[in-house]
């Protein structure tokens, strides 16, 4: 069976703390893995996808990478509005396209 | 661009029932998908719709249906509601057939008692 599973559950930073968050995935093949960040009451924000290992992509404080079995997200000096649970989902390859998502990693950055 | 609209925003209903949920798809987006999120957990994917027809379902009963209009709009229908269907039900578009860029709606939020 497909499992996701994101570490820490949650995660607590100081201003300008750098830190990682993990994605680790294990599926019969990867098509694509999705990166979103959600804001309590809201709907995920897209912000990255990553479709082989080795792929890096960048946004602002954020960096996202991917290896064949995992995703880590680097956050890079973080403001306290980098605080939300950040969703990590995966796509199968040569199947329907339906992402399975990981629990989430809460983080909370403190001024 | 108009972003992805969902209502109602809160639902509050009884066991048994049934409910419909709405969902606008962001401008030039033919795909909508549905997912139910539960307090703490990630969205679990529901079902998609590409073009007015179901493109993939997940591991979801059957009292879960949905449509999705020519003007690629879409509703969620849930019957004989239960207890355990309290949760946030959100509505993601996307410009084609794979999930590849998802953009999603604020989510309804749906109490059984």
């Amino acid at each position: 069976e497909d499992q996701v599973t994101q570490s820490p559950e949650a995660l607590r930073l100081q201003e300008g703390e750098s830190s990682s968050l993990n994605c680790s995935y294990t599926v019969s093949g990867l098509r694509g893995l999705f990166w979103y960040r959600q804001d309590p009451g809201k709907g995920p924000e897209f912000l990255f996808t990553l479709y082989s290992a080795g792929e890096e992509k960048e946004k602002e404080r954020l960096k996202a990478t991917l290896t064949k079995k995992e995703s880590f997200l680097h956050i890079t000096a973080p403001k306290p509005e980098d605080s939300a649970t950040y969703l990590c989902a995966v796509e199968v390859a040569g199947g329907s396209y339906i992402p399975t998502f990981g629990r989430g990693t809460s983080l909370i950055v403190h001024p | 661009e108009t972003g992805v609209t969902q209502s109602p925003t809160h639902l509050i209903k009884t066991r048994g029932q049934q409910v419909t949920l709405r969902c606008s798809s962001q401008s030039g987006h033919n795909t909508v998908s549905w997912y139910q999120q539960a307090l703490g957990q990630g969205p679990q994917f529901i079902f998609q719709y590409y073009r007015e027809e179901e493109n993939g379902r997940g591991n979801f009963p059957p009292r879960f249906s949905g449509l999705q209009f020519p003007n690629y709009s879409s509703e969620l229908n849930v019957n004989a509601l239960e207890l355990d269907d309290s949760a946030l039900y959100l509505c993601a578009s996307s410009p084609g057939e794979a999930s590849y860029e998802q953009y999603f709606g604020p989510g309804t939020r749906l109490t059984v008692t």
